[in-house]
């Protein structure tokens, strides 16, 4: 059964920083595409970085680009977000998703940020 | 303001069929594939309809996708009380190098 548990959330501070992960487990973690997308409080979808199975293909939201940076360990099975110079604008729940032939075919349950002061 | 455009809201009676529409431009919808995701509230999202018109196993035919264009639409037949819910379509975009949502259709079984 593939699982993504997301971790790392929590209340931060504006300008603080905090890094996301993302546990995956039930299929071959190095073989996929991996996605963070939020959701802001009552909000809609946003799309927020992408990574490729091997590092090479990088992209990010012109929202986020420059502060935000996303990894991955194929070896741990494990995909991050460190999130720098939060705004408050960044608050939303933060999921992690598998992409597969371009469709986002597994989410997990999302970890909430709040930057606040 | 979402570059992929759907209507806030819509709504149906059990039985009835509804259409969401979701507007881009040639730099996605125009030249990539529409992907539909349904996501019942405080829950996450599921993916609905993949490459314009094609249901993941476990999705019904009451479900169907679309795309014609710079347009694409989702059609629900049959309409039940458990499909009321939020639906997204998203594409890539080649000019901004991003994928997109639109801003979400919320459907309300009266």
């Amino acid at each position: 059964e593939v699982q993504l548990v997301e971790s790392g959330g929590g209340l931060v501070q504006p300008g603080g920083c905090l890094r996301l992960s993302c546990a995956a487990s039930g299929f071959t973690f190095n073989t996929y595409t991996m996605n963070w997308v939020r959701q802001a409080p009552g909000k809609g979808l946003e799309w927020i970085s992408s990574i490729s199975h091997n590092d090479y293909f990088i992209y990010y939201s012109d929202l986020v680009k420059g502060r935000f940076t996303v990894s991955r360990d194929n070896a741990k099975n494990s995909l991050y977000l460190q999130m720098n110079s939060l705004r408050a604008e960044d608050t939303a729940i933060y999921y992690c998703v598998r992409e597969d032939d371009e469709s986002f075919d597994f989410w997990g349950q999302g970890t909430l940020v709040t930057v606040s002061s | 303001q979402s570059v992929l455009t759907q209507p806030p809201s819509t709504s149906g009676t059990p039985g009835q069929r509804v259409i969401i529409s979701c507007s881009g431009s040639r730099s996605n919808i125009g030249s990539k594939n529409v992907f539909w995701y349904q996501q019942v509230p405080g829950t996450a999202p599921k993916l609905l309809i993949y490459k314009n018109d094609q249901r993941p196993s476990g999705v019904p035919d009451r479900f169907s996708g679309s795309k014609s264009g710079t347009s694409a639409s989702l059609a629900i037949s049959g309409l039940r009380s458990e499909d009321e819910a939020d639906y997204y379509c998203a594409a890539w975009d080649v000019r901004l190098h991003s994928r997109l949502f639109g801003g979400g259709t919320k459907l309300t079984v009266l």
